[in-house]
């Protein structure tokens, strides 16, 4: 049983359609961070959520941490082929550090 | 700063053979962590430091596997006796500070193929 569950695992979108992706969890974070994960390389930070309710917008990407800190969303407007990758939370519910089990999105030209 | 550095990018070992990984954190960071992502089970923390001392190291996955951290600059995550099932690509990141806020960086990765 995974700690945090995200969904859809795999998601595939032409170019210019919108998209949620979300990361859902029985157990409450303190914050909850996102990361996306190009082929090849490691995962890279986009965002940190702390407070419950929470939306931070990075470009056309929203991000929104649940009223109870239990779950998050990420939207992404007008997807684009760069944006494609694998995209992950993670978080802090006790003493030890948890990704979450993957979104890989593929964004079609 | 070049990031944290990962050595080799590839390996291709056969079953019963030691693999040595070798990371290189970002300097300054008091934290280093190795993680393993397979496809069935994606990310998974096997141990971190702190200023080179083992911290928590109960997500390595049994005797055969073992990390060490001599100095601040460098890690080693030693695999051996190696078996296919340990097949994955195993990623090393470090961070100024350990918590749900901080930023970890990761290294590009190494691919490990266990024949």
């Amino acid at each position: 049983t995974q700690l945090l569950e995200q969904s859809p695992q795999f998601l595939s979108i032409q170019e210019g359609e919108n998209l949620t992706v979300y990361c859902n969890s029985s157990s409450v974070f303190s914050s909850l961070q996102w990361y996306r994960q190009e082929p090849g390389e490691g995962p890279v930070l986009l965002v940190t959520v702390v407070t419950g309710g929470e939306v931070k917008k990075l470009k056309r990407l929203t991000f929104q941490f649940g009223d109870a800190r239990k779950d998050s969303s990420l939207h992404i407007t007008a997807a684009q082929p760069g944006d494609t990758g694998l995209y992950l939370c993670a978080g802090v519910p006790g003493n030890q550090f948890y990704f979450g089990t993957g979104t890989s999105l593929t964004v079609i030209p | 700063d070049a990031g944290v550095i990962q050595s080799p990018r590839h390996e291709v070992t056969e079953m019963g053979q030691e693999v040595t990984l070798r990371c290189k954190p970002i300097s300054g960071h008091d934290y280093l962590f190795w993680y393993r992502q397979t496809m069935m089970r994606g990310l998974e923390l096997l141990i971190y430091f702190n200023n080179n001392v083992p911290i928590d190291d109960s997500g390595m996955p049994e005797d055969r596997f073992s990390a060490k951290m001599p100095n601040a600059s460098f890690s080693t995550l030693k695999i051996q006796p190696s078996e296919p099932r340990d097949s994955a690509v195993y990623f090393c990141a470090s961070s100024l500070q350990r918590g749900g806020q901080e930023t970890q960086y990761f290294g590009p990765g190494t691919r490990l193929l266990v024949l």
